[in-house]
């Protein structure tokens, strides 16, 4: 069964800091990996895919790397700003399956 | 071009009333799914479909019905509401089932049983 963790949970910085966030999986047979940005109250929006034969994708500030060997995915803000702050989410996408498999996510707070 | 669409935004009952949410898409997407999002343990599928007339189980379907007419449109009924349905429930779709292209979220129902 796939498992998707996120460390850290929760994490906290000053404006303009460049940041790491982390995502691990148990089973490296996906298809993709995608990350997800949640504002409080609201849906999820789609910020990074990176499929399974690559290595990574960049998107403005964000940059998403994949390992599927090591089961690990990394997601790196550039120059944080107070507008960043939301819980970052990803998931993956296992081949044969027809779903997504969601970590718990790492809430961010950029202060200014 | 409106994406996503969930109705109600929020809704309380009382258990053992059934309801339907109501989830639309305008993308012409052939994959839709269905999530409950519940504190400290994630987005857990629910059901889902991936195209008019097949729909399939997730992790937690016991509860929930759903049914795909048209490509649009894919509710999810609630046959008798119990307390542990309290959730925020999120309506995904995406271009195919090849997930070559990202999904798309609605805004969430939140609902409440009491």
């Amino acid at each position: 069964k796939q498992e998707v963790t996120q460390i850290p949970a929760a994490l906290s910085v000053p404006e303009g800091e460049n940041l790491v966030l982390n995502c691990s999986f148990t089973d490296s047979a996906i298809y993709n990996l995608q990350w997800f940005r949640q504002d409080p109250g609201k849906g999820l929006t789609s910020l990074l895919l990176i499929q399974s034969s690559q290595r990574e994708q960049t998107s403005g500030r964000l940059n998403a790397s994949l390992d599927k060997s090591s089961g690990r995915s990394t997601l790196y803000i550039a120059a944080s700003q107070p507008g960043d702050s939301a819980t970052y989410l990803c998931a993956v996408w296992n081949t044969g399956f027809q779903k997504l498999v969601f970590g718990t996510g790492t809430r961010l707070l950029v202060s200014p | 071009n409106a994406g996503v669409t969930q109705t109600p935004k929020f809704q309380v009952l009382k258990t053992g009333q059934s309801m339907t949410l109501q989830c639309a898409q305008d993308m012409n997407h052939e994959y839709m799914s269905w999530y409950r999002q519940d504190p400290g343990m994630g987005l857990r599928l629910i059901h889902y479909s991936v195209g008019a007339g097949i729909t399939d189980q997730g992790e937690v379907p016991n509860g929930y019905n759903v049914s795909r007419s048209t490509t649009e449109d894919f509710p999810l009924r609630l046959l008798s509401a119990a307390p542990s349905q309290t959730s925020v429930y999120f309506c995904a779709s995406s271009y195919s089932r090849l997930q070559l292209q990202p999904q798309h979220f609605g805004d969430g129902t939140r609902l409440s049983i009491l």
